[in-house]
Parts: C-alpha cells; sequence; structure tokens
C-alpha cells in the first residue's frame, strides 16, 4: 500500500529551528514535495526532492533520503507567520501526489 | 493570486442534492487535479484531468464525476450528498504530468446540512 506518516502536532518558540519529519513507504518514488497550508487556506508550495541530500531556499530545508523512505523539512528562525500544517507529499510515479495529514505547527512568543 | 480560480468559494446545500464545482487552472497548466480535504484530514486525491482526457483516478466515490472542456476549466458534479461529503475541495493544476508542484485553487468549502 501506499503510506505516509508525519508528527500531527509541534510546538516550537519565535525564533527556534525546527525539524518535521516524515516517512513513506510507496509502491514507486519520483519526487517528495513539502507544502505549507494555513487553516481553511490552500495548500502553497515550499519544497521538492528527487535526488538524496539537501535542498536549503532561505528559513526552509528539505533533505532526502530515498534508501531510508525519509525526510524532514527544516524551518530556522521561527516566525509566529510560520504557524501552520506542514505536508509532505510523495509522487510515486504516476500522476496523482499522496499526502500525508500534515504536521500542525505552533509557534508561540 | 495563484492563477487557479475555484467557484464558489461556499457552498451549503441539504442531503441528496447535486452541486457542481468549478476550476480554471493556471493559464498554459494542461493538468487539473482535484482533491478532497476533511477536517482534521490529510487531502485525499480524487481524480486528474489532462488535457480533456482522464487520465488517474483515486478513491472517488461513484456519486461524484468530474470532466474537463476544451478550454481545460474542470467541473467536479457531487450527486445524492451526504452529511459525510462535507469537506473542503481543492483543485490544482500543474504544467506537465507529475511536473515540478501543483498550484492550488483557494478552495471550495462544501457543507451539506
Amino acid at each position: 500500500g501506499q503510506n505516509i506518516d508525519q508528527p500531527t502536532e509541534m510546538t516550537a518558540t519565535e525564533g527556534a529551528i525546527v525539524q518535521i519529519n516524515c516517512t513513506y513507504q510507496t509502491s514507486g518514488f519520483n519526487g517528495l514535495f513539502w507544502y505549507q497550508q494555513h487553516a481553511g487556506e490552500a495548500p502553497t508550495f515550499l519544497s521538492y526532492n528527487v535526488l538524496d541530500g539537501l535542498e536549503e531556499k532561505g528559513r526552509f530545508s528539505s533533505f532526502l533520503s530515498r534508501s531510508k523512505g525519509y525526510s524532514y523539512l527544516l524551518l530556522k528562525e521561527l516566525q509566529m507567520k510560520d504557524s501552520a500544517s506542514y505536508l509532505c507529499a510523495v509522487t510515486p510515479g504516476t500522476y496523482k501526489y499522496i499526502f500525508g495529514t500534515g504536521t500542525r505547527l505552533k509557534v508561540l512568543a | 493570486d495563484s492563477g487557479v480560480t475555484q467557484t464558489p468559494k461556499h457552498l451549503i446545500t441539504a442531503t441528496g442534492q447535486r452541486v457542481t464545482l468549478r476550476c480554471s487552472p493556471r493559464s498554459g497548466d494542461l493538468s487539473v487535479y482535484w482533491y478532497q480535504q476533511s477536517l482534521d484530514q490529510g487531502l485525499q486525491f480524487l481524480i486528474q484531468y489532462y488535457n480533456g482526457e482522464e487520465r488517474a483516478k483515486g478513491n472517488i466515490l461513484e456519486r461524484f464525476s468530474a470532466q474537463q472542456f476544451p478550454d481545460l476549466h474542470s467541473e467536479l458534479n457531487l450527486s445524492s450528498l451526504e452529511l459525510g461529503d462535507s469537506a473542503l475541495y481543492f483543485c490544482a493544476s500543474s504544467g506537465q504530468t507529475g511536473g515540478y508542484g501543483y498550484t492550488f485553487g483557494s478552495g471550495t468549502r462544501l457543507t451539506v446540512v
């Protein structure tokens, strides 16, 4: 079957660093995406990994290990506006993406 | 504005009714995807169209159907509505199948009473 696991909730302090993990088991692999979603709003694209390693984009970085079926999203210098759900999604080589249920991140002052 | 337009933004209807949700993809995108997001649930893939043809199907109920028109806009039809169909319905588009990320519309919030 296809399965993506993420922690349900995380809490961190403004200015801190937080790492959100994602493990996946899919019948194929053609890339992993991270999206940010504020409550009641559309998901917005954050990052894409298809090869092993770290992709850095400003305050956000994403890491992938295909052999371990593992990724993480690293958020640095947390801001209040980073309070949102973070969705991990895998495209298994077909046309659809499979989404995890998301990690709700609360940033505290 | 993401470039993907969904209408209506909100819809309240009674059980047993039928509704149509509309999506216009970003200019130049040929693929349209429909997802359902229930409260505290992940995004569940429903169906994908590419240039007017159905390309992939997820856990879409038989009461639901979709199509993509020659101008590339898409409609999702939900019939014999049940309370459990209440959810956010998102449309997304991409420039190539399986390509570099989706662009999501702002969603239609459907409430069945």
